[in-house]
């Protein structure tokens, strides 16, 4: 069955430190790869996708992501985080399978501490 | 356009009771999704349509949910009788998937806080 698995989940990272969330999906077909982020109490925004071409993608906030087909992975990355970072994070992968549904991750909760 | 639209935005009955949750999609979407969210499941597909068609209802837990898709603007989740641990946010969501394997975003709408007592 496919899916959707993220590493960690819960981060706690100090401002100024570097982030990275893994994302692995088991699918072998043709994907396309989000990253949202769930603020508190709110509802999930997309941060970046990739769809094909260069597989480093740079999202909204200064958020990034690399697709590794090999390796079906596609990690967020943010070379300095900040407070109001603080967010649920939850990695999808959108399969072309009988009209086409997003899996998503369990989700990655990170605090930034200031 | 004014997003994915959901109603209510709060819902509190009791245990036993029947709910309804409401949601039009995005204009031109062709795929709608139900999710819940829960603090010990964290995110869940419940179920999609595609063309207003239920294409996986895997995700529904009980049959006391049930999900129609009358139209293209219009979809209900229903829960009878609910239960306390039906207590959760439902999001509803929206996306257009081409024919040419390309999707847009998907878009959520700002969910429904159901509690159950």
């Amino acid at each position: 069955a496919q899916s959707v698995s993220q590493h960690n989940h819960h981060v706690i990272l100090s401002e100024a430190a570097s982030l990275e969330l893994g994302c692995n999906y088991s699918y072998g077909g043709t994907v396309n790869l989000f990253w949202y982020v769930q603020y508190p109490g709110q509802h999930l925004q997309l941060l970046l996708k990739y769809f094909s071409g260069d597989p480093l993608v740079k999202g909204i906030k200064g958020f990034e992501a690399e697709f590794i087909k090999s390796k079906f992975s596609f990690n967020l990355r943010k070379p300095s985080v900040q407070w109001s970072d603080t967010a649920e994070y939850f990695c999808a992968v959108f399969i072309y399978n009988q009209g086409g549904k997003l899996i998503f991750g369990q989700g990655t909760e990170l605090s930034v501490k200031p | 356009d004014a997003g994915v639209i959901q109603s209510p935005r709060h819902e509190v009955t009791e245990m036993g009771q029947e709910v309804t949750l409401r949601c039009k999609p995005i204009s031109g979407h062709n795929s709608l999704f139900w999710y819940r969210q829960t603090m010990m499941r964290g995110l869940e597909l419940l179920i999609y349509f595609n063309n207003n068609v239920p294409i996986d209802d895997s995700g529904m837990p009980e049959d006391r949910f049930s999900a129609k898709m009358p139209n293209a603007s219009f979809s209900t989740l229903k829960i009878q009788p609910s239960e306390p641990r039906d207590s959760a946010v439902y999001f509803c969501a929206s996306i257009f998937a081409s024919g040419t394997r390309r999707v847009n975003e998907q878009f959520f709408g700002p969910g429904t806080r159901l509690t159950v007592l």
